[in-house]
C-alpha cells in the first residue's frame, strides 16, 4: 500500500520569500508523484508531475519540486512566491500500473504582503 | 478542448435522500475517478471506471455507488445521505490506466451539503 505524508498543514511566508513544501511518500513499488494546487472553491491542478527521467520537475509558474529516492522525498520549492500563490497543495502518488491517487492531506500556503 | 465537467457545481439535500452526480470527462479520456474531500478526511479516493468497468474501489460503504456510460460520462451516486457525506465531489479523467498514462486532469467539484 502506498501513502502520503506532507509535513506541514499550515505554510505562512511573505511575499517574494522562498519556499518548501515538504512531501514523503511510502511505497513498496515504484510510483509516480505529482503536485496538484487547489484554489478556493476549485477543482485541483495539477503542477508538476515525476514520471521518470530526471529528478528534477519543474513547472511554468516557477515551482519545482526533486524526487529523492532514498529519502522517498518530493518536496516542492519556489525561490520567490506571489500572493498568488496562496492555495492548496496536494501531494499526491499513483502505482505505476494504475490511475488511483493517493494524496496527502494538504499544505495550505498562505502568502502576505 | 473542453476540461471535465462535473454537474451540478452545488447541491443541498436532505437526510435520508439519495444523490445523482455526473462527470463528463474530456474528449478522449476514458478513465474516470471520483474524490470525496471533506475538511477532516482529506481527499480520499472513491472509484475509478475504465471503459465502463470498475476497476479499482476505494474503502466507503455501499451507500456509494457508480457507474460509466458508453461514452464514457461517469455518475455516482449516494443513498441514504448522512450529514457525514457533505463534502466536495471531484471528478478526474485521464486518457487510460497504465504507466505513463496516470496523469489526471480534476474537474471543478461537485459541493454537496446534507441537512
Amino acid at each position: 500500500a502506498q501513502s502520503v505524508t506532507q509535513l506541514d498543514s499550515q505554510v505562512p511566508v511573505f511575499e517574494e520569500a522562498p519556499v518548501e513544501l515538504r512531501c514523503n511518500y511510502s511505497s513498496s513499488v515504484s510510483v509516480y508523484l505529482f503536485w496538484y494546487v487547489q484554489y478556493p472553491n476549485q477543482g485541483l491542478q495539477l503542477l508538476l508531475k515525476y514520471l521518470s527521467g530526471s529528478t528534477l520537475v519543474e513547472s511554468i509558474n516557477g515551482f519545482e519540486a526533486e524526487f529523492n529516492k532514498s529519502q522517498t522525498s518530493f518536496h516542492l520549492r519556489k525561490p520567490s512566491v506571489h500572493i498568488s500563490d496562496t492555495a492548496e497543495y496536494f501531494c499526491a502518488v499513483a502505482r505505476e500500473w494504475g490511475g488511483k491517487l493517493i494524496f496527502g492531506q494538504g499544505t495550505e500556503l498562505s502568502v502576505k504582503p | 478542448k473542453a476540461g471535465v465537467t462535473q454537474t451540478p457545481r452545488y447541491l443541498i439535500k436532505t437526510r435520508g435522500q439519495q444523490v445523482t452526480l455526473s462527470c463528463s470527462p474530456i474528449s478522449g479520456h476514458r478513465s474516470v475517478s471520483w474524490y470525496q474531500q471533506t475538511p477532516g478526511q482529506g481527499l480520499q479516493f472513491l472509484f475509478e471506471y475504465f471503459s465502463e468497468t470498475q476497476r479499482n474501489k476505494g474503502n466507503f460503504p455501499g451507500r456509494f455507488s457508480g457507474r460509466q456510460f458508453s461514452n464514457s460520462r461517469s455518475e455516482m451516486n449516494v443513498s441514504t445521505l448522512e450529514l457525514g457525506d457533505s463534502a466536495l465531489y471531484l471528478c478526474a479523467s485521464s486518457l487510460a490506466p497504465g504507466a505513463g498514462n496516470t496523469e489526471a486532469f480534476f474537474g471543478q467539484g461537485t459541493r454537496l451539503t446534507v441537512v
